[in-house]
């Protein structure tokens, strides 16, 4: 079965420390996956997608195959991060989406 | 471009009546799917149209449908509403297959069953 799993559901750092919000799948097939984020009272956007390995607003992500890991790494966190971040797993290149329950990620001055 | 676009933003029904949403997609966008956005049960996909037919479907009851016109606006509609099905509503885009597909989300319709 298709599962992403985001184990923390509240991540609360200081300003300048460093960030990993966790996410897990499962999938049998070549997973594609992303992070979104959604910040207060806005849309959910697109963080990250592992084909790209890019580095967004400073954070990256590594797809780890054998861990089944997709992890959202940032080395110092700003209070402009606080917002809700979501991992999602795509299929076969379609509009559909698994996604994780979410974390929220509070970063204090 | 304009962004995914939906209407109505918010909405407030009765137990029993039927709701519809609208969604209409990035200019050249030709996927579109629907998600449930409830603080239980988190996102989940319910279904998702390309060039007017259904190309997935999510784990809901019948009364959940939808539907793609030509210009690859999309509709979905719930039937006998019920108190659960209060949530957010979001309809997404991507352009076609072979192009990635980078999903783009709406700013949701908020629907309150009473």
């Amino acid at each position: 079965a298709q599962r992403v799993t985001q184990p923390e559901k509240l991540l609360s750092v200081f300003k300048g420390a460093p960030v990993e919000l966790k996410c897990n799948y499962s999938y049998s097939g070549s997973p594609e996956l992303f992070w979104y984020v959604q910040y207060s009272r806005q849309r959910l956007q697109l963080l990250l997608r592992h084909i790209s390995r890019e580095s967004i607003k400073g954070f990256t992500a590594d797809l780890n195959k054998g861990e089944t890991s997709f992890h959202l790494k940032k080395p110092f966190a700003q209070e402009e991060d606080s917002a809700m971040y979501y991992c999602a797993l795509g299929s076969g290149n379609t509009g559909k989406l698994i996604f994780g329950q979410g974390t929220t990620l509070q970063v204090k001055p | 471009k304009a962004g995914v676009t939906q209407t109505p933003r918010y909405l407030i029904k009765t137990r029993g009546q039927q709701v519809t949403l609208s969604c209409s997609p990035i200019s050249g966008h030709r996927s579109v799917s629907w998600y449930q956005q409830t603080p239980g049960q988190g996102l989940q996909f319910l279904f998702e149209y390309f060039s007017e037919t259904q190309r997935n479907k999510g784990n809901f009851p019948g009364r959940f449908s939808g539907r793609q016109f030509s210009n690859s606006r999309s509709e979905m509609n719930v039937s006998t509403l019920e108190l659960g099905d209060s949530a957010l509503y979001l309809c997404a885009s991507s352009p076609d297959r072979g192009e990635g597909n980078t999903i783009y989300f709406g700013e949701g319709s908020w629907l309150t069953v009473v």
